[in-house]
Parts: C-alpha cells; structure tokens; sequence
C-alpha cells in the first residue's frame, strides 16, 4: 500500500522567514514519483514539482527548494524568504508504477499561514 | 493553451438524488482523474478515463461512474447521494496518463449534499 504522511497541520510564520514543510513516504514499488501541489483558497491545487525515484538530485526554483532523500523516505519542500502570498495548503503526492495508471496519493496537506 | 474547467462551481443536492459533475481536460490531455477532496482532507482518488474507459479506480462505490468523450471531456456521475458526499470534487488532466505524468488539475466543484 502507498501512504503519505504530512505531520505537520499548520505552520504560521512572519514573512521573511525560511520554512519547510515535511513529507514521508511508503511504498514498496521500486519505480515511484513524488509530488508538490499548492492549494490556495481558490481550491484549485497548483502543480509545483514532480521527481522520479531514481533522481535524487535537490532542486532549486527560486525561492523554493526540495530535498529527496530515499534513505529516509522524505521529499521536503523548503521557502526560503517566505511570503503571504505562499499561504496556502501544500500537498505532498505519490504515485507508483505498478498499478498500471496513475493515481496520485495525497497526503493531508501543511496549512501554511505567512503573516506580514 | 487552454486549462481544466469545471462546471458547476457550486452545488447543493439532497441526500438520495443524482448529480452529474462534467470536467474539460487540458488542450493536447487525453487522461482525466477525478479525486474528491473532503474538508480538512487531501484528495482521495475516484477513478481515471483514458480513451474514454476507465482504466483505474479507487475505493469508492459503483453509484459513483463516469464518462469519457471523444473530445476528452468528462463527466463524474454520483447516485442516490449520502450526506458523506458532500465534498469538493476535482478533475485532474494529463497525457499520457503514466504514473509520472503532471496532472493538471481544474478549480472544482463544491457539492453540499443537504
């Protein structure tokens, strides 16, 4: 079975500040791909950042970053001088090979509240 | 290019009738996903249509079927509504449909089932 956990509900933070947000994984398939979405209150979720099992590589979108570690199962999500405009629900996602079509598992999401 | 809408926006039912959610996928997608997202919760996946079959589907009762048509778009079938129901539901498109495609997912609707 595939799972996501978020543990964190909500952060609050002051603009300005580094932030990150926490993602776990499990899944026993040895091909997988993970996911960052951005949900606004707008409700429509916002693709931010896709990577495959085999790529470990961090990567860096300008005030965002992702850290992949398969050794621990985590794929955090880290903004960097933080805005109000990043509140919002973020979402961590996997999707496996081995069922034949994708289906994205979710986690429960990270509230993300900047205050001025 | 265009992106992922929804129609309704909104919309309120009673507990027992029937409500048809229709979704336009993305220019160029041929693979639409629908998730529902109860409040306070991620999406939870329903099914997927590729080529106008679905082709996967996730754990949610027969009362809940879809379509696909020849021009990509879908529609999200629920019967005999339960009040459990009510929830934001989102459409999702991508080609080709692998596990490592980007979905692209639309605004949703927000169904209150009364």
């Amino acid at each position: 079975a595939q799972k996501v956990t978020q543990a964190q509900t909500e952060i609050s933070v002051v603009e300005k500040e580094d932030v990150t947000l926490d993602c776990v994984y499990e899944t026993r398939d040895t091909t997988y791909y993970l996911f960052w979405y951005k949900q606004p209150p707008s409700g429509e979720l916002v693709f931010l950042i896709r990577r495959n099992s085999f790529d470990e590589q961090n990567e860096i979108s300008g005030r965002y970053s992702w850290n992949f570690q398969k050794s621990t199962s985590s794929f955090n999500f880290t903004i960097t001088a933080s805005q109000v405009v990043d509140s919002a629900v973020y979402f961590c996602a996997l999707s496996g090979m081995n069922t034949g079509f994708q289906k994205l598992v979710f986690g429960t999401g990270t509230r993300l509240l900047v205050s001025p | 290019e265009t992106g992922v809408t929804q129609s309704p926006t909104h919309l309120i039912k009673t507990r027992g009738q029937q409500v048809t959610l229709r979704c336009s996928s993305q220019s160029g997608h041929n693979t639409v996903s629908w998730y529902q997202q109860a409040l306070g919760q991620g999406p939870q996946f329903i099914f997927q249509y590729y080529r106008e079959e679905e082709n996967g589907r996730g754990n949610f009762p027969p009362r809940f079927s879809g379509l696909q048509f020849p021009n990509y778009s879908s529609e999200l079938n629920v019967n005999a509504l339960e009040l459990d129901d009510s929830a934001l539901y989102l459409c999702a498109s991508s080609s080709p449909g692998l596990a490592g495609a980007e979905q692209y997912f639309g605004p949703g609707t927000r169904l209150t089932v009364t």
